[in-house]
């Protein structure tokens, strides 16, 4: 069965710092592995995503993110942290032994961002 | 902003009660998922809709259930609410495969968010 793992309930920052949001996941197939952000009140956006390819994934507002194979993890990162990062942060998998049509999601991160 | 619309914004209903909620899907997407996503928790995937079929489905009872169009649009009903239907309803469209054949990326509407007394 697959599953998605975010071990932190909250990650702390000072802005210009790096940040990291770890996520780990478990599959039957193919991982293709996602990254979405909420903001209060709002609907999840869409910031980067890793189906094949390169392992290093860019994505929108200067996020990152690594997959790596072996540790089945898919962290997302940022070089320099903005106030305007802070939201709550969601990892998604999908999995291709089931078809792909199902998403999986982590129960998120809450990043905080200190000026 | 994404181009997926959901309606209402907000609803209050009374256990036992049947709800409808609306989703416009994003121009040139032919796919629709519903999410529920509870206080606190991450979005648990409910179900999708594909070619106005039900094409998968997460571990939620019968009475939930959709609909597509031909338009793509989409709608979730619940019938019988109970209190711990009380959540925001998220609606994702997206294309049913990228060019590649692999699973294209989800979009997501603002949400309905469902009270239920």
């Amino acid at each position: 069965a697959q599953s998605v793992a975010q071990p932190e309930d909250q990650v702390n920052v000072a802005e210009g710092n790096p940040l990291t949001v770890k996520c780990t996941y478990s599959v039957s197939g193919n991982p293709y592995l996602f990254w979405y952000v909420q903001y209060p009140n709002r609907g999840l956006q869409f910031l980067l995503k890793y189906i094949t390819g390169d392992n290093l994934v860019k994505g929108s507002y200067g996020f990152e993110a690594e997959f790596n194979k072996s540790q089945t993890s898919f962290h997302l990162k940022k070089p320099s942290a903005l106030v305007s990062d802070s939201a709550l942060y969601f990892c998604a998998v999908r999995d291709s032994f089931t078809g792909g049509f199902k998403t999986i999601f982590g129960a998120g991160t809450r990043l905080f961002v200190k000026a | 902003e994404t181009g997926v619309t959901q309606s209402p914004t907000h609803l209050i209903k009374t256990r036992g009660q049947q709800v409808t909620l609306r989703c416009s899907s994003q121009s040139g997407h032919n796919t629709v998922s519903w999410y529920q996503q509870a206080l606190g928790q991450g979005p648990q995937f409910i179900f999708q809709y594909y070619r106005e079929e039900e094409n998968g489905r997460g571990n939620f009872p019968p009475r939930f259930s959709g609909l597509q169009f031909p338009n793509y649009s989409s709608e979730l009903n619940v019938n019988a609410l109970e209190l711990d239907d009380s959540a925001l309803y998220l609606c994702a469209s997206s294309s049913h495969h990228d060019l590649a054949g692999l699973p294209d990326t989800q979009y997501f509407g603002p949400g309905t968010r469902l009270t239920v007394l």
